[in-house]
């Protein structure tokens, strides 16, 4: 059973970068054909996709973030990181990094989710 | 963006009771609908993918339903357990996948 697990400060200055690390254990990042993902929750809202990296390495990013975000992966540590430039107080919110697997019927479920980590962004 | 409209956005049933949650696409999606359960303080869990597959550990009672525009979370027998708030999510256009605005359930 795959776990992940997210780390990375609680509170951000406004405009630095947030850096947030996920670290997978019970399964390889480099596992043909998944997606590793970052998803965000501001405190009482909905869900945002954040982007992902693919086990071929190749990311994509939600256009709305794009120019602020880089998702990196470190396989000798196995473990898969995100940076949030330029930060604001929408930013706060919940960063959860999760797992996408292959074999879904192209419907690319999040199965796999970390516990989540507040990140606070305030002076 | 695919925009996923949920509703109701709470509603509140009796322990037996048959719960159903509707998301509606702002754009045909094929199946390519996802279900999750959300507890306070939680991560999201995985109950349905591909608009009806039922994922792995998942109660039966749970179902799923859909194609096109719109969808169905269907809780047969309501179980105090199943106290939580549901999102569904698509992911036909994958950038980005975007997810309902939640449905929250509680017990009467």
């Amino acid at each position: 059973q795959v776990q992940l697990q997210e780390s990375g400060p609680g509170l951000v200055k406004p405009s630095e970068t947030l850096s947030l690390t996920c670290t997978v254990s019970g399964g390889s990042v480099s596992s043909a054909n998944y997606y590793w993902n970052w998803i965000r929750q501001p405190p009482g809202k909905g869900l945002e996709w954040i982007g992902y990296i693919h086990s071929r390495g190749r990311t994509s990013y939600n256009p709305s973030l794009k120019s602020r975000v880089t998702i990196s992966v470190d396989t000798s540590k196995n473990q898969f990181s995100l940076k949030v430039s330029s930060l604001s107080a929408a930013d706060t919110a919940v960063y959860y990094c999760a797992r996408i697997p292959p074999n879904t019927y192209g419907s690319l479920p999040f199965d796999s989710w970390g516990q989540g980590t507040l990140v606070t962004v305030s002076s | 963006d695919i925009q996923m409209t949920q509703s109701p956005s709470s509603l509140s049933a009796s322990v037996g009771d048959r719960v159903t949650i509707t998301c509606r696409a702002s754009q045909s999606i094929s199946s390519s609908v996802n279900w999750y359960q959300q507890n306070p303080g939680t991560a999201p869990k995985l109950l349905i993918y591909a608009a009806s597959t039922l994922q792995s550990g998942v109660p039966s009672r749970f179902s799923g339903s859909g194609s096109g525009t719109d969808f169905t979370l269907t809780i047969s027998s309501l179980q105090p357990e199943d106290v939580a708030t549901y999102f569904c999510q698509q992911s036909y256009s994958i950038l980005p996948p975007t997810f309902g605005g939640g449905t929250k359930v509680e017990i009467k």
